[in-house]
């Protein structure tokens, strides 16, 4: 299996700029989340696809945050009029029910940096 | 309450020798798991190793071991025969239940610097 990819690694944008990142998960991965990482902590939860149906969402994800998963393939994390505390790194994980423990497999991660 | 707890924020350990890192644990869940992951400064979380809360033998992974002590909530990663390339941050992770959403709770981590 190709491993988890996120696209892109690294964005800088300006304050209240939009951004979009984009996460393809292990082939046949039919569930699919997002982290985020401050500096110095561990990742936090963000949300959670099984196949394209969006299963729960974190309070952290205010309501300028939206992902989607359209054909419960790849999907992506838009964040709206982005602000300096959205700077982090942002991880995506995918993992199969079928394959014994149900371990989730990250991606490398996109780093946010808001100016 | 925090979920996972890794006490320690930092440890050196001497190439070759073995070293452990600490996890704790809080969830009222009879059926969970818990899992390592490393985190080298290129940022990727590589998944170590995994222990169900029903396993009743600590789970291996190469020169990695899980300490499970059931009893006392803790779930200590032993790394055998360090080496350079295992420095990097450790995170201690777990999901609770089998009928939530499957999400992990992480700990704050361990940097762990190996010495030659």
């Amino acid at each position: 299996d190709t491993g988890v990819s996120q696209d892109p690694r690294h964005k800088i944008t300006k304050r209240g700029q939009n951004v979009t990142f984009r996460c393809d998960p292990i082939s046949e991965h039919n569930r699919l989340y997002w982290y985020r990482q401050t500096l110095g902590q561990g990742p936090e939860f963000l949300t959670y696809f099984q196949n394209e149906a969006q299963l729960e969402k974190s309070r952290l994800l205010s309501d300028r945050f939206s992902a989607e998963r359209p054909k419960g393939s790849f999907s992506t994390l838009e964040i709206q009029r982005t602000e300096q505390g959205d700077s982090a790194m942002y991880l995506c994980a995918s993992s199969s029910p079928t394959r014994g423990t149900d371990t989730q497999y990250f991606g490398p991660g996109t780093r946010l940096t808001v100016l | 309450a925090q979920k996972i707890t890794q006490t320690q924020p930092g440890m050196f350990v001497q190439e070759k020798e073995a070293v452990t890192l600490d996890c704790t644990y809080d969830t009222s869940d009879q059926s969970y798991g818990l899992f390592w992951y490393k985190q080298p400064s290129s940022g990727e979380m590589i998944f170590l190793i995994y222990q169900g809360s029903y396993d009743e033998q600590n789970a291996t992974e190469g020169r990695y071991s899980l300490n499970f002590q059931k009893a006392r909530k803790s779930a200590n990663l032993v790394i055998s025969a360090s080496q350079l390339g295992d420095s990097a941050m450790y995170f201690c992770a777990m999901r609770e239940g089998m009928d939530s959403s499957y999400k992990l709770i992480f700990g704050s981590g361990t940097r762990l610097l190996v010495r030659p």
